[in-house]
């Protein structure tokens, strides 16, 4: 079964605009990952958070995480054509286990 | 490093046939890993590997799947006999450690007629 949930399941903005999802979990973690999924291709890695920490900074992503209230959300600031992309949380209860994504389309 | 390498990258088969699916993780990586995704179950964990070691294979659906690690280089996914319900993308990711952070292959894109 799946860990996370991420929320909304689809997203479509205008490029420059925030795009912000959201992941909610069940048990307790260690941390929280992010990824990203391009049509087609593999998962890439995009952030990770440990359960001590609330926010964590990467170029124009920011994630937060609030454990208790079991979740977390990305935020990606002045978004690209190239950031559509689905996007996973995945937490490491018993294993790592991923959420069923967040499909963000960037629209020119 | 050329990163986890998976082939073949598609493959079409009929039900009743063998599939082998192979994946070479990045050299030093002690985990490695084989998810498979489909729209209607999303990402679900199948078994992973700790030093060519089978840890957790809760995930594999049924006996017609099997997965092995004959060394650190390269490790298999076999199902026999596929059925058309086995259609979907089989990952393999690789890591240093259990909760880190993965390293996707391309993946294989399944399909059994």
């Amino acid at each position: 079964s799946q860990q996370g949930e991420e929320d909304p399941q689809a997203l479509s903005i205008q490029e420059g605009e925030n795009a912000t999802m959201n992941c909610s979990y069940k048990t307790s973690i260690n941390n929280l990952q992010w990824y990203r999924q391009n049509s087609g291709r593999g998962l890439v890695h995009l952030i990770l958070i440990r359960s001590n920490e609330r926010e964590k900074h990467s170029g124009r992503l920011r994630v937060t995480l609030d454990t208790s209230k079991k979740s977390s959300s990305l935020l990606i600031t002045a978004s690209r054509a190239a950031d559509t992309a689905s996007y996973f949380c995945a937490t490491d209860g018993e294993k790592l286990t991923f959420g069923t994504g967040t499909r963000l389309t960037i629209i020119p | 490093d050329a990163g986890v390498i998976q082939s073949p990258r598609h493959e079409v088969t009929e039900m009743g046939q063998e599939v082998t699916l192979r994946c070479k993780p990045i050299s030093g990586h002690d985990y490695l890993f084989w998810y498979r995704q489909t729209m209607m179950r999303g990402l679900e964990l199948l078994i992973y590997f700790n030093n060519n070691v089978p840890i957790d294979d809760s995930g594999m659906p049924e006996d017609r799947f099997s997965a092995k690690m004959p060394n650190a280089s390269f490790s298999t996914l076999k199902i026999q006999p596929s059925e058309p319900r086995d259609s979907a993308v089989y990952f393999c990711a690789s890591s240093f450690d259990r909760r880190g952070k993965l390293f996707f292959g391309s993946g294989t894109q399944l399909s059994v007629l």
